[in-house]
This record gives C-alpha cells, sequence and structure tokens, in this order.
C-alpha cells in the first residue's frame, strides 16, 4: 500500500515557483518526509528531509502541516533541468523508504 | 567518492539461467538496500541489510536471493526469473539510520528475462 499520495503530473513555467504537493494521512509520529527525485535513465537523487519543521536547502524548501498528514516541496525558480518524477517518501523505521506513486513534473521553456 | 556503482548496466537472461546483480559503495555507509523499479512505476522496496545482516525482506519471492559478503558490497543472485521480473534494478546506500539523511543511488542494472 501507498503510504503517500501525489498528483500524477504537474506543469510549471520556467523561472517560475512549483509546489508539488503530498498526502500522508497515516503518518507516525516518528516517521521522516523524504523527498527525491528521478531523471529518465538515473537513479532517484536526493532533494530535502523534514520531521515537524520546514526546511530549507540549496535546492528546495519543504513545508510540512502542522498535523504532518501533508507536505510541500517548493521549487522556487523551476529550471528546464529541474523536469524529473519528484517523489515523496515516508522513512519508516530508520531505514525503511517507502516510495509515493510520483508527480512527473514539466518545465515549459 | 559519493558513487554506488551497479554492474552490469544491462543484463539479458531466459527462465533457466543463473546470474547476478552487484552494487559496490565506499563511502562507509552500512545500510544497503535493493529496489525494483517496473517502467513509470515508482521503485519498490525488496530488501534492506543494516552491519551486513539482513533486516527487511518484503516478501520478495525466493528465485531473488540477495547477499552481502561485506559492509561494501552487495549481490542480487537471479535465478529462474519470469518475464514479468524484467525490470529496473536499483541498488542504495546510507548510513544504519538513514532517516535523518539521504539514500545515495546508483543508476540501476536493467533487466530484461526472455
Amino acid at each position: 500500500d501507498a503510504k503517500t499520495t501525489q498528483p500524477n503530473s504537474m506543469e510549471s513555467n520556467e523561472e517560475e515557483p512549483v509546489h508539488l504537493p503530498c498526502n500522508h494521512s497515516t503518518i507516525s509520529g516518528t516517521d521522516y518526509i523524504h523527498w527525491y527525485r528521478q531523471l529518465p535513465s538515473q537513479g532517484p537523487e536526493y532533494v530535502i528531509h523534514g520531521l515537524t519543521s520546514n526546511v530549507n536547502n540549496r535546492m528546495a524548501s519543504l513545508a510540512i502541516a502542522e498535523d504532518r498528514k501533508s507536505s510541500t516541496l517548493i521549487l522556487h525558480r523551476a529550471t528546464l533541468r529541474d523536469a524529473a518524477v519528484y517523489y515523496c517518501i515516508l522513512v519508516v523505521a530508520g531505514n525503511q523508504f517507502y516510495f509515493g506513486t510520483g508527480t512527473s513534473l514539466t518545465v515549459i521553456p | 567518492d559519493t558513487e554506488v556503482t551497479q554492474t552490469p548496466k544491462h543484463l539479458v537472461m531466459g527462465m533457466t539461467n543463473k546470474k547476478s546483480l552487484k552494487c559496490e559503495q565506499h563511502m562507509g555507509h552500512r545500510a544497503m538496500y535493493w529496489y525494483k523499479q517496473k517502467a513509470k512505476k515508482p521503485p519498490e522496496l525488496m530488501f534492506v541489510y543494516s552491519y551486513e545482516k539482513l533486516s527487511i525482506n518484503e516478501s520478495v519471492p525466493s528465485r531473488f536471493s540477495p547477499e552481502c559478503p561485506n559492509s561494501s558490497l552487495l549481490n542480487l543472485h537471479l535465478h529462474a526469473l519470469q518475464p514479468e521480473d524484467s525490470a529496473l534494478y536499483l541498488c542504495a546506500s546510507s548510513q544504519a539510520v538513514a532517516n535523518t539523511g539521504e539514500l545515495f543511488f546508483g543508476e540501476g542494472s536493467r533487466l530484461t528475462v526472455l
């Protein structure tokens, strides 16, 4: 059973912000929220992770709802290189990474 | 070195063959993973090794046999596979407790079973 649900696809114009949503209503108190992305013909790569508080890094920001049942990955200025499938993942028991269905992001020049 | 190296990149095998997929990392990680990914689907967790011991087996059929001979190597032995086992097999590694860190993935081994 998928532990997270995401829209199948989204589009964004280049240089504009992108908000990628994820629902994880069955999250438990110790589950971390991770985001990875996968470019064609490559393995997934880490984007960001968090537990309760919002997080920022050089790639993106992660906004976590107060009840932790949803989160949003924010790409501040989409570029063509950001076109990928973005996966929202719950990490259970320290090292069980269960991928969600993923959102395919198209960036329009 | 932040690489996870998988070999071979492509493998074609018959249903009666025995073959192995190999994965190597030199980041000192003590957890290693096998995932299976079908086309246009998310990766599915198969096995997790922690400190060279199998800690998670997600009810994977016995025709897939994992092995972790040391902390840097992870193998997946394949025997009597079915055509529906054709997929991209991804290896990953991480610190032993990974929820506050990240998984490092290889580029995968693309398996075709005839």
